[in-house]
């Protein structure tokens, strides 16, 4: 069974430019949860999606964060305009059941570099 | 959720037992204990979780408390490849709950 993936792995842009990373979960995974670490700081989740639904949103950081899951299969989340503190890595979970005790499956992970 | 308290690194020979704790003196009775690790450069990777039992799986085990205040992560045999931050992360047990991260504990494998 593959794994949950992200693409790209890395992702170098300057401040005020876009971009879209792309999470893919584990096949038949109806959660899917997107999460980020900035520089020296802990990983904060960002928010969920049932399905294609936002179940929770409420770590997204402000308005230049964008999440879509059309369709209920993959994931993506659009940075626009980025800034230099969005610099991180972001990570994409999935998770299989409809229960808060399902566990969560981490894929790779996408570096991303605001210059 | 409720706060836990890890230390921040510890050491290990390689082919000894790993025991790595965790304290969660607020934890409720409805949250479970989670366990994660993060090897460098990869993502977070789930090891094991429990509620009050002990429990144990082929990478782990985990021992709780009685009074379910702390908690035990066991590597029976580390290897050079354990070397990572272990988080333990307590978790409400409802619909939809999300993993709050902490700093974690980072473990140093040596041969």
């Amino acid at each position: 069974e593959a794994g949950v993936t992200q693409f790209p792995s890395h992702s170098v842009i300057e401040k005020g430019q876009t971009v879209t990373l792309r999470c893919d979960p584990i096949s038949g995974h109806d959660n899917l949860y997107w999460y980020r670490r900035v520089m020296g700081k802990e990983i904060k989740f960002l928010l969920h999606f049932v399905k294609e639904s936002k179940q929770d949103e409420s770590g997204m950081p402000n308005n230049r964060f964008l999440a879509e899951r059309t369709g209920g299969t993959y994931s993506t989340l659009k940075v626009q305009p980025a800034e230099l503190e969005d610099s991180g890595v972001y990570f994409c979970a999935s998770s299989p059941a409809k229960t808060g005790t399902d566990t969560q499956y981490f894929g790779p992970g996408t570096r991303l570099t605001v210059l | 959720d409720a706060k836990t308290t890890q230390p921040t690194s510890m050491d290990c020979a390689e082919g000894r037992a790993a025991n790595l704790p965790c304290n969660h003196s607020t934890i409720s009775g409805n949250e479970y204990v989670y366990w994660y690790r993060q090897i460098h450069s990869q993502g977070p990777q789930y090891i094991i979780h429990g509620l009050k039992n002990n429990e144990t799986n082929e990478m782990a085990s985990l021992i709780i408390t009685e009074d379910r205040k702390s908690s035990t992560l066991i590597l029976p045999h580390a290897t050079l490849r354990d070397t990572a931050v272990y988080y333990c992360i307590v978790r409400v047990a409802i619909r939809y709950s999300t993993l709050t991260f902490g700093k974690g504990t980072m473990l140093l494998v040596s041969p």
